[in-house]
């Protein structure tokens, strides 16, 4: 089982709508958390960050930390079609000393006009 | 985009062969990393380096090693490629312990 979560989807959602996109994460990986975009053939790009517990907004985007619950979101406002990619969640693994970054496989996303 | 570059960016090689990648930085960060990613298994690290000389494993390590002479660049090698190896991979760079951002990534495949 790896240490972050994340379902396969695909997650598909009209124009418009709000995309919920979920990670889960183990106690070895530590309280800072990343959300990356992945177009199909290209790199993955960061687009959002998020270390303290509760919401933080940039855009059409807000990331989402529950510690207790050890899980992390993120909501993506007014979809586009050009939101459709895989969005991976990453965290890092303490459990070693230093900081290792982790990923979860990442969730399909398609918003559909 | 920060400034990652990634040589060759496609390659395709015979089992048993040597096989160098190469990641290029200008961005003077302190953290590399090298990741593959295949279906059905995202990205997984391959190596990182904290610095000149310093490196480390990451979780797929074996038939793999890799050196950073120089900041700005840091090679993977497959000493003898598989036909298991092929992959695309990413090499990442971070400032800190924190954000990475990616390169363009090369596509091999070992026949």
């Amino acid at each position: 089982q790896k240490e972050v979560e994340q379902n396969s989807g695909p997650l598909s959602v009209p124009e418009g709508a709000i995309a919920s996109l979920n990670c889960t994460y183990s106690d070895r990986v530590s309280q800072s958390f990343f959300w990356y975009r992945q177009y199909s053939g290209k790199s993955p790009e960061l687009i959002m960050s998020i270390y303290s517990n509760g919401d933080k907004e940039d855009g059409r985007f807000t990331a989402q930390l529950n510690k207790a619950s050890q899980y992390v979101s993120l909501l993506i406002r007014d979809s586009q079609p050009s939101d459709s990619a895989t969005y991976l969640c990453a965290g890092r693994d303490s459990s070693g000393g230093s900081y290792i970054p982790t990923f979860g496989r990442g969730t399909s996303l398609i918003v559909h006009p | 985009d920060a400034g990652i570059t990634q040589s060759p960016r496609h390659k395709v090689t015979e089992t048993g062969t040597p096989v160098t990648l190469r990641c290029h930085q200008t961005e003077n960060h302190r953290y590399m990393y090298w990741y593959r990613q295949d279906p059905g298994h995202g990205l997984r690290l391959i190596h990182y380096s904290y610095g000149v000389k310093d490196t480390d494993k990451g979780e797929v390590s074996d038939g793999y090693s890799v050196s950073r002479s120089k900041t700005e660049d840091f090679l993977l090698t497959l000493e003898s490629a598989t036909s298991s190896q092929t992959s695309v991979y990413f090499c990442a760079i971070s400032g800190t312990e924190r954000e990475q951002y990616f390169g363009p990534g090369t596509r091999l495949t070992v026949t």
